[in-house]
């Protein structure tokens, strides 16, 4: 089944420092793949997506991800966290018009 | 940008009663809407999928006679959770595809939190 996952349950960075939240995916085809963040209590925002073309992207709030696909991964980073970047982040794949989620990382950035 | 509201944005109800929650593309107009659960600090579950003017898509494991949803136009569907139970007690996200935008493109609703006693 088409699917992602994200192995690290949190990641902790301090502020300033670059961040990595990693996916790995397991798709059939060419992927088409999400990252989105969740602040408490709220729902999505849509930080970037993987369709085609140049395998690196870069999306909202200064955020950039990697498509490898010999790795099947698709990590997302950032050059320089802030503490305000601390969220729920998930990884996404696009199947059969829908999108599935992976389990989310919890990122927290410390001062 | 492409908004999606929900209401109410959170709501406590007795055991046996019904809730009904909104999920609007304020914007935009929307022929495919997806329902998602989420429990705390944990990852989105697709319910159904929602299609205006047709019956609703669930997914595997999800009581569509439990789960009512109505798509009755290119802006709103509906989730009414019948009978409630505590067990139902979630975080209920609602998203919308732009129809006249990319078929990628999704944009997800802010979440009702329920909570039944």
């Amino acid at each position: 089944a088409q699917s992602v996952a994200q192995p690290e349950d949190q990641v902790n960075v301090a502020e300033g420092n670059p961040l990595t939240v990693k996916c790995t995916y397991s798709v059939s085809g060419n992927p088409y793949l999400f990252w989105y963040v969740q602040y408490p209590n709220r729902g999505l925002q849509f930080l970037l997506k993987y369709i085609t073309g140049d395998n690196l992207v870069k999306g909202s709030y200064g955020f950039e991800a990697e498509f490898n696909k010999s790795q099947t991964s698709f990590h997302l980073k950032k050059p320089s966290a802030l503490v305000s970047d601390s969220a729920l982040y998930f990884c996404a794949v696009r199947r059969g018009g829908k999108l599935i989620f992976g389990q989310g990382t919890e990122l927290s950035v410390k001062p | 940008g492409a908004v999606v509201s929900q209401h109410p944005s959170w709501v406590i109800c007795k055991s046996g009663t019904s809730v009904k929650i909104e999920c609007r593309s304020l914007d935009f107009q929307a022929t495919t809407m997806f329902w998602y659960r989420q429990f705390p600090k944990q990852s989105l579950m697709l319910m159904a999928t929602s299609n205006e003017g047709s019956k609703a898509t669930y997914e595997q494991g999800v009581e569509k006679d439990k789960f009512l949803i109505n798509h009755a136009s290119l802006t709103l569907s509906t989730l009414t959770v019948t009978s409630a139970h505590p067990e139902d007690s979630s975080f209920y996200i609602c998203s919308a595809r732009d129809h006249g935008g990319t078929s990628y493109e999704q944009y997800f609703g802010p979440g009702t939190r329920l909570t039944v006693t």
